[in-house]
């Protein structure tokens, strides 16, 4: 079975700051994509950046980068310059890309961007 | 924004009667997936469809059933709604490994159900 954990339930940094977000995994699979989705309080699911499994280089999305980790099946989001308008829930996913392609996420981080 | 529509958008029922959601999609896209949204445990999956009458049961999947006769309808049904089925449901769509590679998941706006 596929699982997706965050262990931080909740996160809060200064408007600029640097913030990292954790993600593990577990799986046997070895083609698959992650994914950070943010969920801000309208509701709404918004993916920020994904990863192949095959790629080492890892993700980059203007101020969003991943730091991708295979064989210790961590995916980590790191949000550079952070501004008010980031805060949200943050949910890591992962998706297995053959057969019936389950898509499973993790727990969410709640995460704050104070003034 | 991808074409994906829940229907209700808020629905409030009694313990015991069934409840059926829909998922209505205009993109084609091979892949439908239903989740239940919960303070402290995200998105859990319930079930997903990777085809017209292909099925199978996430996580979470006791309770429901699902059914998708065509391309764009993925239904979840509460056969038997109760109290701990209160939740927020999102559909959610993926076209599969297209050219390129890339592919992503697009999120209907979700369903608020509260059993009472």
């Amino acid at each position: 079975a596929q699982t997706v954990t965050q262990s931080q339930p909740e996160m809060s940094v200064q408007e600029a700051e640097t913030v990292t977000l954790s993600c593990t995994y577990d799986t046997s699979e070895n083609n698959y994509y992650l994914f950070w989705y943010k969920q801000p309080p309208s509701r709404q699911m918004i993916l920020v950046i994904r990863q192949e499994a095959y790629k080492q280089q890892n993700a980059t999305e203007n101020r969003f980068s991943v730091n991708f980790q295979k064989a210790a099946k961590s995916f980590s989001l790191k949000i550079s310059d952070s501004q008010l308008g980031d805060t949200a829930m943050y949910f890591c996913a992962f998706m297995i890309i053959q057969g019936a392609q389950k898509l499973v996420f993790g727990q969410g981080t709640r995460l704050t961007i104070n003034p | 924004d991808a074409g994906i529509t829940q229907s209700p958008r808020h629905k409030v029922t009694e313990t015991g009667t069934p409840v059926t959601l829909r998922c209505h999609q205009t993109e084609n896209h091979r892949y439908m997936y239903w989740y239940r949204q919960d303070p402290g445990h995200g998105l859990r999956l319930i079930h997903y469809s990777y085809g017209v009458k292909d099925t199978d049961k996430g996580e979470v999947s006791d309770g429901y059933s699902v059914s998708r006769s065509k391309t764009e309808d993925f239904l979840l049904t509460l056969e038997s709604a109760t109290s701990s089925q209160t939740s927020v449901y999102f559909c959610a769509i993926s076209p599969g490994q297209g050219i390129g590679g890339n592919t992503e998941a697009f999120f209907g706006q979700g369903t608020r159900l509260t059993v009472v």
